[in-house]
């Protein structure tokens, strides 16, 4: 199993430019989600799927699109980068199931807003 | 809502020294309880957890007990080497109130000197 895949790796945007940070789970969990890690500040979630069709916001969703159209896709796209978007962002999936939820965490993709 | 509050960083230790980072977190209801390492440029990993009360969670010499009296997930480590270079966050989870989901606290960055 490859796990929990994220694509591109870095990534440069110019302020206004959108783009479509790519999440990919083998796994067959139901659960995805997006966080945005910044310094001194942990993980934040940005976006979560319950299952296929199903999205909700998280703690700093503005600025930020999803989609989850099959169980192994749950893309984040940027409708108008801002500087302020400069982060790492990590793309995770769990089971979901009662008596622990472990994340399972993509290697992350750092993107730098100009 | 819930939340979880860590031992401020950075850490600096020698090689065989002992390791606690506090953890102690907030919640309505009754979660499950993770410490997640992060290695310098990749996502995080399960490291370990407790998923009810008194449960004492290990891995590769790592221990935290599950402490719903004093509401704290306390990661301790008898003798650190400097492969445990790292930050650690400390993150719940609660199936029933919010599946998929989980919290994290800020991380604390761990640095060992030989």
């Amino acid at each position: 199993n490859a796990g929990v895949t994220q694509t591109p790796k870095f990534q440069v945007l110019k302020t206004g430019q959108s783009m479509t940070l790519q999440c990919a789970q083998d796994m067959n969990h139901e659960y995805m989600s997006w966080y945005r890690q910044d310094p001194g500040m942990g993980l934040r979630l940005i976006h979560y799927s319950v299952g296929a069709g199903i999205t909700d916001q998280g703690e700093v969703p503005n600025g930020y699109n999803v989609s989850r159209s099959t169980t192994e896709d749950f893309p984040l796209r940027l409708l108008s980068a801002a500087p302020s978007q400069t982060s790492v962002y990590f793309c995770a999936s769990s089971n979901g199931l009662a008596g622990g939820n472990e994340q399972f965490f993509g290697p992350g993709t750092r993107l730098t807003v100009l | 809502g819930d939340s979880v509050t860590q031992m401020e960083g950075p850490v600096t230790l020698s090689e065989e020294a002992f390791l606690t980072i506090n953890c102690t977190y907030t919640a309505t209801g009754y979660p499950s309880l993770f410490w997640y390492v992060q290695y310098p440029g990749e996502g995080l990993q399960l490291l370990l957890k407790a998923t009810k009360a008194d449960d004492k969670g290990s891995n590769k010499g790592f221990e935290a007990t599950y402490r719903k009296e004093t509401t704290s997930f306390h990661l301790e480590k008898g003798s650190v080497q400097v492969s445990d270079s790292a930050v650690y966050f400390c993150a719940l989870s609660d199936y029933n109130t919010n599946a998929g989901k989980s919290t994290f606290g800020d991380g604390t960055t761990l640095t060992v000197k030989p």
